[in-house]
């Protein structure tokens, strides 16, 4: 399987705890995202990397989250003093920008579950 | 980035055509229409994007006016396996380095 992987599939974890969650893109893309969705609700974007360089964080990205793609190939997304808000499907992607089709493609996503 | 509405929800049955319409009004000249679906417990996966008129592949249709001010995206011969939720997306290729998702569109297929 070539595709977008993420590991764990799911993780639940007590409120206070830090959790970090990997990301494997396709290997031929620069470009990796993470994204966050909730119950309902469309994917809300996190941040993205061009290679190892993180070129955006949105707004949402608290001081208690960081993520780090070190060698331009996996990225991890690390949660510190993880809330009950926290919970929800953490999505990762990744695309390789070719002429006038941008499409990324994306993992199947990590569930976090705060107690 | 355009803001987008598609409605809610959408019911059909298998081997009928889904027609699932997006409005965006504020669409501007660079922007592209792309389209995602999601399934249950999965991460969202591209189904086809245009700037005007038609495009076709092998899983959809997307129509698109003259004005560009709303897009149609068509699934032919709909089956169980549809059942999905459908994202319209507007933005030019800086705008789609950061995907802006709405509450898409939950269809389902019934037997």
């Amino acid at each position: 399987d070539t595709g977008v992987s993420q590991d764990p599939r799911h993780k639940i974890t007590k409120r206070g705890q830090n959790v970090t969650f990997r990301c494997d893109p396709i290997s031929e893309h620069n470009r990796l995202y993470w994204y966050r969705q909730t119950l309902g609700q469309g994917p809300e974007f996190l941040t993205y990397f061009q290679n190892e360089a993180q070129l955006e964080k949105s707004r949402l990205l608290s001081d208690r989250f960081s993520a780090e793609r070190p060698k331009g190939s996996f990225s991890t997304l690390e949660i510190q003093r993880t809330e009950q808000g926290d919970s929800a499907m953490y999505l990762c992607a990744s695309s390789l920008v070719v002429g006038s089709t941008y499409e990324q493609y994306f993992g199947p996503g990590t569930r976090l579950t705060v107690t | 980035l355009a803001k987008t509405t598609q409605p809610i929800s959408m019911d059909s049955y298998e081997g009928q055509e889904v027609n699932i319409t997006c409005s965006h009004n504020n669409i501007a000249t660079n922007d592209y229409i792309t389209w995602y679906q999601q399934f249950p417990s999965q991460g969202p996966r591209f189904i086809i994007q245009g700037y005007k008129t038609k495009v076709t592949n092998e899983v959809a249709s997307l129509f698109i006016p003259a004005d560009r001010k709303s897009s149609t995206l068509s699934l032919p011969r709909v089956s169980l396996s549809d059942t999905a939720v459908y994202y319209c997306l507007v933005g030019d290729m800086s705008g789609f380095q950061k995907l802006v998702f709405g509450t898409g569109t939950r269809l389902l297929v019934s037997p």
